[in-house]
């Protein structure tokens, strides 16, 4: 059975800390997305990456970097905390055959940021 | 602009009723695909179907049903005698061969089941 496993799935965390949200896929997919999700505003793309070492930017990387040293595992990192960054956050991974596959999606990591 | 638009933010049906998901999309692509996705309670997303634009054809899948109809840019989901597992947040989404087939999200609608 195929498994995206985020490490929390609640967080609280002061303003100003350094959070680091770990999700860790078991399918050897190439592709990997960190997404936030807030109520009314569906699932927006933080990044994203297709390989080992590699990353893109999505709709909203402010705020946020990211991390893949090994295939399995992409981390999303909240360098400086704040209020705002108080949401839903959701991993996923997929296959890279053609890009138009479905994502198989973590549980996901609820953060608030007090 | 909004690319795809689910325009029921929440729908509350007894159970056993049918009821009708909408999702309209907006691309300028030949190709591209839809999707439509469950997030239950538990906050996972499952996915539940993969349509291409070249294949109108309408499908089921149980008591579930989607209507693809690009003349009005629609893919609509129908649950047919709902049950109350199938209270969920479901989200509908679009990828295009212009955007490097990246997922844009609808924003997702509410199904409350009551018993």
């Amino acid at each position: 059975d195929v498994k995206v496993t985020q490490s929390s799935r609640y967080l609280v965390k002061r303003t100003g800390e350094k959070v680091f949200l770990e999700c860790v896929q078991d399918m050897d997919h190439e592709n990997m997305f960190w997404y936030r999700q807030d109520p009314g505003l569906g699932l927006r793309l933080i990044y994203f990456s297709y390989d080992v070492k590699m990353k893109e930017k999505g709709d909203i990387p402010e705020g946020y970097s990211v991390s893949r040293e090994k295939k399995e595992r992409f981390s999303l990192i909240l360098e400086s905390a704040s209020t705002n960054q108080t949401s839903m956050y959701l991993c996923a991974s997929s296959p890279d055959t053609g890009r138009n596959t479905e994502a198989f999606f973590g549980q996901g990591t609820r953060l608030t940021v007090v | 602009a909004q690319k795809v638009t689910q325009a029921q933010t929440e729908i509350s049906v007894v159970e056993k009723e049918d009821v009708t998901l909408d999702c309209v999309y907006e691309t300028r692509d030949t190709t591209y695909y839809l999707f439509w996705y469950k997030q239950p309670p538990s906050g996972e997303l499952v996915f539940l179907i993969r349509r291409n634009s070249f294949d109108e054809q309408n499908e089921i899948s149980g008591r579930y049903s989607w209507n693809f109809q690009k003349s009005t840019s629609s893919f609509n989901f129908t649950i047919t005698a709902s049950q109350v597992v199938d209270s969920a947040v479901y989200f509908c989404a679009l990828s295009e061969e212009d955007s490097n087939y990246q997922l844009i999200w609808g924003a997702g609608t509410k199904l409350i089941i009551k018993p």
